[in-house]
């Protein structure tokens, strides 16, 4: 009974397809988020959705698209996908607009030819 | 910007030792200070939330405290088990809504 899931765990794709990633939390939170974490285990945001409306938007190329069709879903389209898009994207999830009690899902890795 | 510095990158002691993880912050001026577990292949898992109001916090053999003054935090793990092998992050929150990570400290606790 996942709490945060994601699909899917890996994918592999060539370079200037274009992927997504879908993300689904049971917890009945109303805020969810996508993090990227690269090569280096650095951990960064990079949206953030409340309520289904979009709160952050760091500096991401626009080929990452992210779509909220209900609070309990927050895909990630990517176009066009690059070398350095290679990396694990994580999927999150908390109540309101607080970072406490932030559930993460296990990780969508994506590998980029 | 915030920039979030764990030291050591990678840890290795025997079981039964205490230990502490180390967390520097540029920016003070925080909402509230995370140390996170993950696990190989897995996501993170919240393990004590701290806020910049609190000094510490504690859960079992976990104990976090928080400096915010002059931006620490340290993780003390008290009698350390095979177990608690994981890679360790800590993330301070500027504001609500955005957590900035560090790079995380691999722990290894041998049998």
């Amino acid at each position: 009974d996942t709490a945060v899931s994601q699909t899917p765990k890996y994918l592999v794709t060539q370079m200037g397809n274009d992927k997504s990633i879908k993300c689904e939390q049971n917890l009945g939170h109303d805020t969810m988020y996508w993090y990227k974490q690269d090569s280096k285990k650095f951990l960064k945001i990079m949206f953030s959705y409340n309520n289904k409306e979009l709160i952050i938007n760091e500096t991401v190329p626009n080929r990452f698209s992210p779509k909220s069709p209900d609070k309990a879903h927050l895909n990630l389209h990517i176009n066009s996908l690059e070398l350095g898009d290679s990396a694990v994207y994580f999927c999150a999830s908390s109540h309101g607009l607080e970072t406490s009690g932030l559930f993460f899902g296990e990780g969508s890795r994506l590998t980029v030819l | 910007k915030q920039e979030v510095t764990q030291i050591p990158a990678a840890l290795s002691v025997p079981e039964g030792e205490n230990l502490v993880l180390n967390c520097s912050f540029t920016d003070s001026a925080i909402y509230n200070l995370q140390w996170f577990r993950q696990d190989p292949g897995k996501g993170l898992t919240s393990l004590l939330l701290i806020q910049s109001s609190q000094r510490e916090q504690t859960s079992g053999r976990l104990n976090a405290s928080l400096d915010k003054s002059s931006g620490r935090s340290t993780l003390y793990i008290a009698a350390s088990q095979p177990g608690d092998s994981a890679t360790y992050l800590c993330a301070v929150s500027k504001g609500a809504n955005n957590l900035f990570f560090g790079t995380g400290t691999r722990l290894t606790v041998i049998p």
